[in-house]
């Protein structure tokens, strides 16, 4: 029944890993998003797919790729960790795109820690 | 800076009224949203107002919207101990506050 799932849902990892986290939707929305919240709770978009495409692409390091295989699915690949990159890091999907009136789901967040 | 500013902080004492406000850039927005995160999970949405209102009500829930001053505001009457959580408001564009957290005292 969960609309918006991510796994892990903790990931503690080393510097200089290369790790994944996983985020699908149920609910058959169009887009999907990746925001970072940090230790402030500060939330900040990262990306946005919709219909596997990407459409917003913020400032972040090349080491973050998203990965978008189907509508259901935004995956999300960081490589080379810095401690820096420690956050609480949310999924979330909508029917529409951003700037439109659409509801956003948001996933049960993946707590980072890089040691 | 932030685009959409709010208080970090704020305290009430149960059954009172709790009003979070929230400033806002962008005056094209069509949209302004209410997000509410409760500990160790993930945003819900509250609320939203669209733009060509000054007031919505919804139960416990009053939004208030000054587009004049791109100020708004979000009221929870009789404030009760699990309303508890951070308060985000955001833009359309995807633009969140830093989050208000409201602590609820007995």
């Amino acid at each position: 029944d969960t609309a918006v799932s991510q796994t892990p849902k903790y990931l503690v990892t080393q510097m200089g890993n290369d790790k994944s986290i996983k985020c699908e939707q149920n609910l058959g929305h169009d887009t999907m998003y990746w925001y970072k919240q940090d230790s402030k709770k500060f939330l900040k978009i990262m990306f946005s797919y919709n219909n596997k495409e990407l459409i917003i692409n913020e400032t972040v390091p090349n080491r973050f790729s998203p990965k978008s295989p189907d509508k259901a699915h935004l995956n999300l690949h960081i490589n080379s960790l810095e401690l820096g990159d420690s956050a609480v890091y949310f999924c979330a999907s909508s029917q529409g795109v951003a700037s439109s009136s659409y509801e956003q789901y948001f996933g049960p967040g993946t707590r980072l820690t890089v040691t | 800076g932030e685009d959409v500013e709010q208080s970090l902080f704020l305290s009430v004492r149960e059954g009172d009224s709790s009003v979070i406000n929230c400033t806002y850039t962008d005056s094209s927005s069509t949209y302004l949203y209410w997000y509410k995160q409760e500990p160790g999970a993930g945003l819900q949405l509250l609320t939203y107002i669209f733009s060509n209102m000054d007031m919505k009500q919804d139960q416990r829930l009053t939004v208030l919207l000054n587009k004049k001053d791109k100020h708004l505001s979000l009221r929870i009457a009789d404030t009760q101990t699990g309303d508890s959580a951070i308060y985000f408001c955001a833009e359309p564009d995807m633009r969140f506050g830093a989050g208000t957290r409201l602590t609820v005292k007995p």
